[in-house]
């Protein structure tokens, strides 16, 4: 099984509609993100979490929130999905020391039509 | 603000060759630096850390190094194969390690049997 699964692999939807994208790690991490990477920009950071009782905003959060409901579990959500949020979405855990690596899933891919 | 470049965007070789891919990074004040693969449909797999005290990392055929004063990391691929067909992408972590990695815009890599 994987250390980081990302669910759903897929998914297409309409504006306006409310989609949460979720994400659980077996790798014991305190630390989990939220990136999206579109074609020729790379990865951004979208949220960011060192623990369950802290979250913090990334380089790109409006129009999207977060909740950490476990260590083990990071959810992203879009309130009112537009368009230009179609993207690829990934999460990525690392421990809480330093100089360590970031370790991802396998993304989902999201497409607001 | 950091900013990160690759160049190229986009590389070819014939299978055996040794080839080396460019990051290039505007605030020296970085606390590591990190090589990712990303395969298509798969999240990205860390290749190689490198701390800011340290010049170079390597895993078996790969070597990284790392200029930090000029702003400037290499990633060396000896006697490459077609499975090492993949992006390449670096990213950094600021000073402040907060946690968040900067990403490049990635290097596709095609090895030609």
């Amino acid at each position: 099984d994987a250390d980081v699964t990302q669910t759903p692999r897929n998914r297409i939807t309409k504006t306006g509609k409310r989609i949460m994208l979720e994400c659980s790690q077996t790798k014991g991490h305190d630390r989990m993100y939220w990136y999206r990477q579109d074609p020729g920009l790379g990865l951004r950071l979208i949220y960011y979490s060192f623990d369950v009782k802290d979250i913090n905003k990334g380089e790109i959060s409006d129009g999207y929130s977060v909740s950490r409901q476990a260590q083990a579990k990071f959810s992203l959500s879009l309130e009112s999905a537009i368009p230009n949020q179609t993207a690829l979405y990934f999460c990525a855990t690392s421990e809480d020391v330093s100089n360590q690596p970031q370790h991802f899933g396998d993304g989902t891919r999201l497409s607001i039509l | 603000k950091q900013e990160v470049t690759q160049i190229p965007a986009a590389l070819s070789v014939p299978e055996g060759e040794n080839l080396v891919l460019n990051c290039s990074f505007t605030d020296s004040a970085i606390y590591n630096l990190q090589w990712f693969r990303q395969d298509p449909g798969k999240g990205l797999t860390s290749l190689l850390l490198i701390q800011s005290s340290q010049r170079e990392q390597t895993s078996g055929r790969l070597n990284a190094s790392l200029d930090k004063s000029s702003g400037r990391s290499t990633l060396y691929i000896a006697a490459s194969q077609p499975g090492d067909s993949a992006t390449y992408l670096c990213a950094v972590t600021p000073s402040s390690n907060t946690g968040k990695l900067i990403f490049g815009q990635g290097t596709t890599l095609q090895v030609k049997p």
